[in-house]
């Protein structure tokens, strides 16, 4: 059972470059989440899906783009990478229904291994 | 002020020895607390969440005191692998965000 699969796990990136990071999950899960982790600062929610063909802003959306391509892949798209995107990225599902997160249930997340990324 | 905070440690224990740690959160309408572990250079897991009249499993055990604002771990008989960052995790009442701690790095020495 894989769980939740992040790619790529690493990559370096000039100033101004592209790239999407890809995510899916086999646990029928209906929220996925997209983070940011940081030295020294707890995760930061960059977008989240509740359900398949929503998305949602988090605490950090700006300068991504996220896509819910089916219920199993929740991507997130860097248009133009700054210096200030350099970070480990992780992907996280949940399973829970419609709407916002509630309940403890529906706030445990299985995360995937992460991404990191650079950039120059 | 973050909203939700933790010392960093690293806290340096012998094996076999009991730790705590606490984490303390601002928001007082605060309603779902968690601890979830990291190792390094891997992804967040869930440990235990955390209720309102206190939980344990196995060796671990987590507490609420809703009047001071804070969640504590309390691990008993550290064993090597116990070593991780435990990060700490509120939910806001009526958002939906998980607001997380900075984590504490816990070592355990043989």
């Amino acid at each position: 059972n894989a769980g939740v699969t992040q790619t790529p796990k690493f990559q370096v990136l000039k100033t101004g470059q592209s790239m999407t990071l890809q995510c899916a999950q086999d646990m029928n899960h209906n929220s996925m989440y997209w983070y940011r982790q940081d030295p020294g600062m707890g995760l930061r929610l960059i977008y989240y899906s509740a359900s398949e063909g929503t998305t949602d802003k988090g605490e950090v959306p700006n300068g991504y783009n996220v896509s819910r391509l089916n219920k199993r892949e929740f991507s997130l798209r860097l248009e133009s990478a700054a210096p200030s995107q350099t970070s480990v990225y992780f992907c996280a599902s949940s399973s829970r229904g419609g709407g916002p997160p509630s309940g403890v249930g529906a706030n445990v997340l299985t995360f995937g291994a992460g991404s990191r990324l650079t950039v120059l | 002020r973050k909203e939700v905070e933790q010392d960093p440690g690293p806290f340096n224990v012998p094996e076999g020895a009991t730790v705590a740690f606490n984490c303390t959160y601002s928001n007082s309408a605060s309603q779902s607390f968690f601890w979830y572990r990291q190792d390094c250079r891997k992804e967040p897991k869930l440990l235990m969440s955390v209720y309102s009249s206190g939980n344990e499993d196995g060796r671990f055990t987590a507490q609420l005191n809703r009047a001071s604002q804070y969640i504590s771990l309390l691990i008993r008989d550290s064993k090597l692998s116990d070593s991780a960052t435990y990060l700490c995790v509120v939910k806001r009442d009526s958002n939906y965000q998980l607001i997380w701690g900075a984590g504490t790095k816990l070592i355990i020495k043989p």
